[in-house]
């Protein structure tokens, strides 16, 4: 059975800090790694990530994938109480019907 | 990537009914799924809506109990059916064809069942 592990659960930082956010996953034919944001319902989406050691970028956060050790590490910079949410680790195998598998996600809240 | 449109946004629904959620997309998608997300937890797959044939459901979860349609590319229904106050939970669709942009997510709804 494919399974996504996300550390820590929860995380409590100051504006400012530096987090870096874990997911490691063991599955069957892995195809891709994804992050989102899920702030109230929705989750939104962050980065896909297919090959090793390339970084993807977005502004203050960045991810990257380690596919021999099998995890990835979404970091945040200066964070912003705006990034207070749950952030989500998601994968697609192949032959898994396109399915994505979650991990429990890591709850940051960014106090001022 | 896809805009999804997810109503109603939330609802309070007495025990034994049954509400539908509907997902429209403003684009044709290859696959919708229908996921929940209990209090404090992860999405858990529901379902995978399949355009024309009957849903591929994962373990726990029946048809009895979660009827889904996909009538076609852009539409899907979930109904929870016959429902308990266990059933109060964030019901989200999900679409996308599983390109570069991942799949994108409706707005949810929050069922709670009193």
């Amino acid at each position: 059975e494919d399974k996504v592990v996300q550390s820590p659960l929860s995380l409590v930082v100051h504006e400012g800090d530096t987090v870096t956010l874990n997911c490691s996953y063991e599955v069957t034919n892995f195809r891709s790694l994804l992050w989102y944001k899920q702030e109230k319902k929705a989750p939104t989406f962050l980065f896909m990530l297919t090959s090793s050691g390339i970084e993807k970028k977005s502004g203050r956060l960045s991810s990257i994938l380690d596919k021999k050790e099998l995890f990835s590490i979404l970091n945040i910079t200066a964070t912003q109480t705006g990034d207070s949410a749950i952030y989500l680790c998601a994968v697609f195998a192949g032959g898994s019907n396109y399915k994505l598998t979650f991990g429990k996600g890591t709850l940051l809240t960014v106090n001022p | 990537s896809a805009v999804i449109s997810q109503k109603p946004s939330r609802d309070i629904c007495q025990r034994g009914t049954s509400l539908t959620i509907q997902c429209q997309v403003d684009s044709q998608v290859t696959m919708m799924f229908w996921y929940r997300q209990q209090p404090g937890q992860s999405l858990t797959l529901i379902a995978t809506a399949n355009q024309g044939s009957e849903a591929t459901y994962e373990s726990g979860f029946v048809i009895d109990k979660f009827p889904i349609s996909r009538p076609n590319l852009t539409f899907s229904t979930l109904t929870v059916s016959n429902m308990s106050p266990e059933d109060s939970s964030i019901y989200l669709c999900s679409a996308g064809t599983g390109g570069a942009y991942g799949y994108t997510f409706g707005s949810g709804t929050r069922l709670t069942v009193v």
